[in-house]
């Protein structure tokens, strides 16, 4: 267990509201990821990073922007919210070295807009 | 284009039935892991294949790679009700990828009492 919250775990908002979410951690993990869940489409990553300032887009990442200025701590912004990013968000880390390149994740973030 | 297709996507049984489902790809991983994520909670880690033809098994589950490293299964034996969940296969991009993972769309479980 990578000791990974997220915050808020819930949130209602309006479009074109701006939103950002937070992801802690507590182990010193290198690499940390955001995906978004939604049916039919499994888990999507949004944007991950690879160490403190070193972020990259992935697969979903248009409306979204992400900063990480230390390790503990990933943010996930949501510039002007959109109903079509109504989702489920996940924050997960993996950690540095040779290895199979398994992923710990938080609780997750229940986004809603309205 | 690297893809992870799970079959079934889902799943309804009896408790104390026996269950197998399976990831496959027409490409080579590296290795692949098996999460399981339970309603409302995101996916826990539940085991990880590195050999082709490797076997694990953790408690009444039983995971094996395939000897080309192209495909896994998850066989359950005498399912429980906590067996519920889904379950998603995973595996790494590719070297340098900054360890990004290839996820499956799961198989969606049910064990009924």
């Amino acid at each position: 267990d990578a000791g990974i919250t997220q915050s808020p775990r819930h949130k209602v908002t309006e479009t074109g509201t701006p939103v950002t979410l937070r992801c802690h951690q507590t182990e010193n993990h290198r690499y940390m990821y955001w995906y978004r869940q939604d049916p039919g489409h499994g888990l999507r990553l949004i944007h991950y990073s690879y160490g403190v300032k070193d972020t990259d887009k992935g697969e979903v990442s248009d409306g979204y922007s992400v900063s990480r200025s230390k390790t503990e701590d990933f943010l996930l912004t949501l510039e002007s919210a959109t109903s079509s990013q109504t989702s489920v968000y996940f924050c997960a880390t993996s950690r540095q070295g040779v290895g199979t390149y398994e992923q710990y994740f938080g609780p997750g973030t229940r986004l809603t807009v309205t | 284009t690297q893809l992870l297709e799970q079959s079934p996507q889902f799943l309804s049984i009896q408790e104390g039935e026996n269950l197998t489902v399976y990831c496959n790809s027409s490409s080579v991983f590296s290795s692949l892991q098996w999460y399981r994520q339970e309603p409302g909670e995101g996916p826990v880690l539940l085991v990880t294949v590195v050999t082709g033809g490797e076997v694990k098994k953790l408690k009444r589950l039983t995971f094996q790679f395939g000897d080309a490293r192209k495909d896994s299964s998850l066989h359950i034996t005498a399912a429980q009700p906590g067996d519920t969940g889904l379950y998603l296969c995973a595996g790494p991009r590719g070297a340098g990828n900054n360890r990004k993972l290839i996820w499956g769309l799961g198989t969606s479980l049910a064990v009924n009492p």
